[in-house]
């Protein structure tokens, strides 16, 4: 059975600063994609980045990138520049290919940013 | 586009009673939904997976008869807490997931369940 976990249950950041966040995975499939999800207060699940296995170019959206390391079944989420809207709830999840897939999530990370 | 809602947001009961909870794919047609359970400060819980017009397949220890999940059309899910009671209490999100550009799955807003 695939396993996400997310060990760091908390971390801060100061504003404008970079912070990391951890992911590692444990899955037998070769090809799957990997999400990065965000959890305001307002408890809706916003996606914040997706890597596909086969790539081998890190995922970037704007302020936020990963750092996938498929051998080691690292997935890392950075963000930089933080912003005060930032803080929430972070939670990596997998998901393997096939039309009946579903998503496995980590225990999630909360992010506070320190003004 | 990709929008999900669901309906109601929050919704208070007696014990005993039932609740009905809906969720609704807006500019996409949902052919796979999902339905998470999360408790404070934790992670989301899959309850189960339903494809339209087919019987939810329910995750291990969730038990079916309590929580009714119909997937009638390509747009709406319900889930129903029959006989509630006290811990039921919780936070429900869906999820639906179309096909194509739509594969993905894209979470509602949430439900915020409170068993008197």
């Amino acid at each position: 059975a695939q396993t996400v976990t997310q060990s760091q249950p908390e971390m801060s950041v100061q504003e404008a600063e970079t912070v990391t966040l951890s992911c590692t995975y444990d899955t037998s499939e070769s090809d799957y994609y990997l999400f990065w999800y965000k959890q305001p207060p307002s408890r809706q699940m916003i996606l914040v980045i997706r890597q596909e296995a086969y790539k081998q170019q890190n995922a970037t959206e704007n302020r936020f990138s990963v750092n996938f390391q498929k051998a080691a079944k690292s997935f890392s989420l950075k963000i930089s520049d933080s912003q005060l809207g930032d803080a929430a709830m972070y939670f990596c999840a997998y998901r393997r290919t096939g039309a009946n897939s579903k998503l496995t999530f980590g225990k999630g990370i909360t992010l506070s940013v320190r003004p | 586009g990709a929008v999900v809602s669901q309906h109601p947001s929050r919704v208070i009961c007696k014990s005993g009673t039932s609740v009905k909870i809906e969720c609704r794919s807006l500019d996409f047609q949902a052919t796979t939904m999902f339905w998470y359970r999360q408790f404070p400060k934790q992670s989301l819980m899959l309850m189960a997976t339903s494809n339209e017009g087919s019987k939810a397949t329910y995750e291990q220890g969730v038990e079916k008869d309590k929580f009714l999940i119909n997937h009638a059309s390509l747009t709406l899910s319900t889930l129903t807490v029959t006989s509630a009671h006290p811990e039921d209490s919780s936070f429900y999100i869906c999820s639906a997931r179309g096909q194509g550009a739509y594969n993905e799955q894209f979470f509602g807003p949430g439900t915020r369940l409170t068993v008197l």
